[in-house]
């Protein structure tokens, strides 16, 4: 069964600033996702990273991964107050497709 | 709005009742998923529908918990005789058929409280 082990699970950065969270997991996997949720809402897809050395990246955010090393980043580089948020990665592992997620890392960016 | 919906948004309910919650994919989405979501986690994996065929359920999914797709569009998840533990928000999502590797779209939630 997959275990998703997310760090840090809490962050409160300043504006400007760069930061990684990690997201590492326990069995091979072909795929790995990421997500946002602000508060009281749903899970917005933000990347799907399918092979070794996948990397994308959408304005201010970059995800990566390693499938050797069982291990994933999302890069935040200068930083703004929208990107505040909880972030998850999750993998398959919930059964045939279902996905099994992280604890989440709540992220603060403070002006 | 052609994103994954899902009725009602919000339901309290008293302990021992129960619950039904609707969940309408993605159009012609054939994949839709159920997860639980308690404050402060991440989603939980509850049960996945292949067009109308339940292919897997958790084990987190009790005798009291029991999901439908009957024509392979909508879907319900009825909670029997609830209990104080089930508050949670419960997610759909849907993913469209082809590649397993495609993403899971989320709707945007049922949240349960039971008194």
């Amino acid at each position: 069964e997959l275990k998703v082990e997310q760090n840090p699970l809490f962050l409160s950065m300043q504006e400007g600033k760069n930061y990684t969270i990690y997201c590492n997991y326990s069995t091979t996997s072909d795929r790995l996702y990421w997500y946002r949720q602000d508060p009281g809402k749903s899970l917005e897809s933000l990347f799907v990273l399918l092979s070794n050395g996948a990397v994308k990246q959408e304005g201010r955010l970059m995800a990566s991964l390693d499938t050797k090393a069982r291990l994933s980043t999302l890069h935040i580089t200068a930083a703004v107050h929208d990107l505040s948020a909880t972030y998850f990665c999750a993998g398959p592992g919930g059964g045939a497709d279902g996905l099994t997620f992280g604890k989440g890392t709540h992220l603060i960016i403070q002006p | 709005d052609t994103g994954v919906s899902q009725d009602p948004r919000h339901k309290i309910t008293k302990r021992g009742q129960n619950v039904t919650f609707r969940c309408d994919p993605i159009s012609e989405h054939n994949r839709l998923y159920w997860y639980r979501q308690t404050l402060g986690q991440g989603p939980e994996f509850l049960t996945y529908f292949q067009n109308e065929a339940q292919l897997e359920k958790s084990r987190l999914l009790s005798d009291r918990f029991s999901a439908e797709r009957p024509k392979g569009s909508f879907s319900t998840l009825e909670i029997q005789r609830t209990e104080q533990g089930d508050s949670a928000m419960y997610l759909c999502a849907s993913s469209p058929r082809g590649s397993r590797l495609v993403e899971q779209f989320f709707g945007p939630g049922t949240r349960l409280t039971v008194l």
